[in-house]
């Protein structure tokens, strides 16, 4: 089961700003990290931490947390950036891995 | 360039067992933990294990606690999932990922993944 919740999915007009969210108790104390899967493929992390981004990964992806929300923003959306958005962080209470369910981004 | 690369997947029948590897490169292999992921077809990641960076820890998730078991070879830079006991729920697409030492779990590098079926 998924201890992190997300919406099932979210859509964007290409070109304008998405945010993908995720809460949960733990995002209290630890950052979520974020992943970006299509069809077929193995998921790929694209920002970590407070807000850092892997090589290669395009600025237009950035995070943010408030509380218990943690936040995957896009901005100026592309079409290649359609896909199931996943979050990640450590579970306070047990110490293993709490995954989001994923949201599936629509670009319109 | 860091890679990971799973193997052992494969199609079983239910209460029998299969052991996964995950082969690493180009890191240092015992400066990282590394976690098993699984994706059922058509559904979302489920988190299965973590192996701390020296082996000092191990966790499970609630589903395969007790049946798998993780573990790791310093000499080999490899990382094995023994899955005993297996049942159809257990099918899907696992994959290795390392773990970035942050603390808070980011996954930094995955695998291609591969695939186990559970089926009579």
């Amino acid at each position: 089961s998924s201890e992190l919740t997300q919406d099932p999915a979210v859509s964007v007009a290409l070109g304008q700003t998405v945010r993908i969210t995720c809460q949960g108790d733990s995002l209290r104390t630890y950052f979520a990290s974020w992943y970006q899967q299509k069809p077929g493929q193995a998921p790929v992390l694209v920002v970590y931490g407070a807000d850092n981004r892997p090589s290669g990964i395009p600025a237009r992806f950035s995070a943010s947390k408030s509380g218990d929300i943690a936040s995957l923003t896009i901005t100026g959306a592309q079409a290649d950036d359609e896909g199931d958005y996943y979050c990640i962080t450590r579970d306070t209470s047990t110490s293993h891995a709490a995954l989001g369910g994923g949201t599936k981004l629509t670009v319109l | 360039q860091v890679h990971l690369v799973e193997s052992g997947g494969g199609v079983v029948q239910p209460g029998t067992s299969l052991r996964l590897s995950c082969a690493t490169s180009g890191y240092i292999f015992g400066n990282h933990g590394l976690h098993w992921v699984r994706q059922a077809p058509g559904k979302g990641l489920e988190w299965v294990s973590l192996i701390w960076y020296d082996g000092s820890r191990k966790y499970y998730a609630e589903p395969v606690k007790g049946r798998f078991t993780i573990s790791r070879d310093e000499s080999e830079k490899a990382v094995y999932l023994q899955m005993d006991d297996l049942r159809v729920e257990d099918t899907a697409m696992y994959y290795c990922a390392r773990d970035d030492s942050s603390g808070y779990y980011g996954l930094d590098v995955w695998g291609q993944g591969t695939t186990v079926t559970v089926s009579s």
